[in-house]
């Protein structure tokens, strides 16, 4: 059964720290896998999108990597700042061939950030 | 930058109610989607349509919802006779060249809130 896990279910940390989230996969076939910023009630963002071939891919702060053999991912924030506050959604496409893959989402990491 | 926009932000309805959520995607994008997410759970995949016509449908997507793109830039989502269990936030997307590449994000709406008694 497709399935991604992420931990922690939640998180605080200080302002200015840095923090890494943890997202698990069983998908398959794999196509890509996106990490997304959720404010609380709004739509998610998209942060990264990694396929199989990449490693690690940044944005500003954000630095997310992929592990296709284990099927492990992991986004670490930096220097953590007020506005980081927010729920981090980890996302896998499955391949299904067509147009159209399948997203399988995580039930998210929320992350606190405390001055 | 151009945004997923969505309306209305908030719905309250009586059960048995027919709804409407309405979406404007990105102008050029050809791939549209509604997604729901019951509070605290985890994003739910409803429907992908592109081309006009419905790609993809979930399980949860039955009979009793519909998707409609009436003219050139709206998208809607009708819930002919609305459960309690419809209580959701509905997310709107967009994506320009469907889900497999990594040049493709997919855009989301800041949602329509659905709450019914």
């Amino acid at each position: 059964k497709n399935q991604v896990e992420q931990s922690p279910q939640s998180l605080i940390i200080l302002e200015g720290k840095n923090c890494t989230l943890q997202c698990n996969y069983t998908v398959s076939p794999f196509s890509n896998l996106r990490w997304y910023k959720q404010d609380t009630g709004r739509g998610p963002v998209s942060l990264t999108i990694m396929t199989f071939s990449e490693n690690t891919k940044s944005n500003g702060r954000y630095t997310a990597t992929l592990d296709a053999d284990t099927k492990q991912s992991s986004l670490h924030i930096t220097a953590s700042q007020l506005s980081d506050s927010a729920s981090y959604i980890c996302v896998v496409s499955a391949r299904y061939g067509g147009a159209t893959n399948k997203l399988i989402f995580g039930t998210g990491t929320l992350l606190a950030v405390q001055p | 930058e151009p945004e997923v926009t969505q309306t209305p932000s908030h719905q309250v309805t009586q059960m048995g109610q027919e709804v409407i959520l309405r979406c404007v995607p990105i102008s050029n994008h050809l791939y549209f989607y509604w997604y729901r997410q019951i509070l605290g759970q985890k994003v739910e995949f409803l429907v992908s349509f592109y081309n006009n016509e419905i790609s993809e449908k979930s399980e949860i997507f039955d009979d009793q919802f519909s998707v409609e793109r009436p003219d050139g830039s709206n998208f809607t989502l009708k819930i002919r006779s609305t459960k309690l269990e419809d209580s959701a936030m509905y997310f709107c997307a967009s994506t320009p060249l469907g889900l497999r590449g990594a040049n493709s994000p997919l855009h989301f709406g800041n949602g329509t809130r659905l709450t019914v008694t």
